[in-house]
């Protein structure tokens, strides 16, 4: 039982360059989520899922796309990175609405 | 989405008992309240959560008191592992819209 695991652990990308950050999960969560967190800040939510074929958008969606077409796997996309997505970004998938999250390691992701 | 307002830092001493409060006036009667632990470069682990009263587990308590506008995270005899940031979350009725607000910084000292 792997958790949430998320891929790649670092990237560096040039601005303008598209990339798919990975998440994937073991544990049959229905809800997904994607959250960045910057320097000194707290988490920010992205984009979520409550189960596959179902999205919607968090705090911060702008910039970033996401699709979720099994339960396992939820990718976030950058379509055009730009300096401003300098940032963390946090997998997180829990049982249901009740249920605590559980959290990936992360993905640290900057762009020059 | 209930706002929750908690103090940036606190420091203490081994052996110490930390207790953490945090603000959410505007929770809904449905919300429930969790607390995440986060260390440096890694991502946020749960430690408890609640709906009312007290709750116990083997690293914490949480007391919410009948209002609850606010709850308070309590971590007995501490060490210098505990030094971390900690979240408190108020669960949002619509879904998965959960919201973390900047966290505490507890440093524990020797």
């Amino acid at each position: 039982n792997a958790g949430v695991t998320q891929t790649p652990k670092f990237q560096v990308l040039k601005t303008g360059q598209s990339m798919t950050l990975q998440c994937a999960q073991d544990m049959n969560h229905e809800y997904m989520s994607w959250y960045r967190q910057d320097p000194g800040m707290g988490l920010r939510l992205i984009h979520y899922s409550v189960g596959a074929g179902i999205t919607d958008q968090g705090e911060v969606p702008n910039g970033y796309n996401v699709s979720r077409s099994t339960t396992e796997d939820f990718p976030l996309r950058l379509l055009s990175a730009a300096p401003s997505q300098t940032s963390v970004y946090f997998c997180a998938s829990r049982r249901d609405r009740e249920w605590p999250q559980h959290f990936g390691d992360g993905t640290r992701l900057s762009i020059l | 989405l209930a706002k929750t307002t908690q103090p940036i830092s606190m420091d203490s001493y081994e052996g110490q008992e930390v207790n953490i409060t945090c603000s959410h006036n505007n929770i809904a009667t449905n919300d429930y309240i969790t607390w995440y632990q986060q260390f440096p470069s890694q991502g946020p682990r749960f430690i408890i959560q609640g709906y009312k009263t007290k709750v116990t587990n083997e690293v914490a308590s949480l007391f919410i008191p009948a209002d609850r506008k606010s709850s308070t995270l309590s971590l007995p005899r501490v060490s210098l592992s505990d030094t971390a940031v900690y979240y408190c979350l108020v669960a949002g009725a619509a879904g998965n819209k959960l919201t973390f607000g900047g966290g505490t910084r507890v440093l524990v000292k020797p």
